[in-house]
């Protein structure tokens, strides 16, 4: 099955720096990649996905990118903010009936004011 | 507002009991999940259901059993509660229509004594 890697566990950042969380994949079927963001008490939110005939999307001060041939994938965060304080999870599904998805293991991202 | 809802927030129960966890989707989604949530491990797949009385088993199923009478609702059952089962629980749903990201209820935080 898929195996999803999801690096760093922790991250720290400065108000204003950039951070980006890097995911890898092992299931070259795979062809949407969602990233989710969970805040203290909550469950995880969909920010932002990627489909695999795109290498690039952006919303505002995040952004996806995608490399299929590397099996690479990366979330950006720009001009970080204290309410970016959260864990950020990634994902790989084949896109098959059902969606399932693989998730990596997160990142907790601290934003220092 | 569209939402996945499980019923309780908290629970703590007692080793041996049988244990309920209930998750109801108002989106009509066919598919539908439940997750548990450890430190450092992510996000593991429990089981799932792509239709009413339709159940797969995920990556970790021992000591859980699942539920789903109505499209809805879908019940997480703990035969016997024990520690190694003190977790945060997931429930997710997606629609069958189109590649798109899953919904999460915001968890259920178990706690086995």
């Amino acid at each position: 099955g898929e195996n999803v890697e999801q690096h760093p566990s922790t991250l720290s950042v400065q108000e204003g720096d950039s951070a980006v969380i890097k995911c890898t994949y092992s299931d070259s079927a795979s062809n949407y990649f969602p990233w989710y963001k969970q805040e203290l008490g909550k469950g995880p939110q969909l920010i932002i996905d990627i489909r695999s005939n795109v290498g690039e999307k952006k919303d505002q001060r995040i952004a996806v990118t995608l490399n299929k041939t590397a099996k690479h994938f990366s979330l950006h965060i720009t001009e970080t903010q204290p309410e970016d304080s959260a864990v950020y999870f990634c994902a790989a599904s084949p896109g098959e009936t059902g969606n399932q998805f693989y998730f990596g293991t997160g990142t907790s991202l601290t934003v220092i004011p | 507002d569209v939402k996945v809802t499980q019923s309780s927030r908290y629970l703590v129960k007692r080793t041996g009991e049988k244990v309920f966890l209930e998750c109801v989707q108002d989106m009509d989604h066919e598919n539908m999940f439940w997750y548990r949530q450890d430190p450092g491990l992510g996000l593991r797949l429990i089981y799932f259901s792509y239709d009413v009385k339709m159940k797969e088993k995920g990556d970790i199923p021992e000591g859980y059993s699942v539920s789903r009478e109505k499209k809805e609702r879908f019940s997480l059952i703990l035969e016997s509660a024990s520690t190694n089962q003190t977790s945060m629980y997931l429930c997710a749903s997606s629609s069958s229509q189109g590649s798109v990201g899953y919904t999460f209820g915001s968890g259920t935080r178990l706690t086995v004594v």
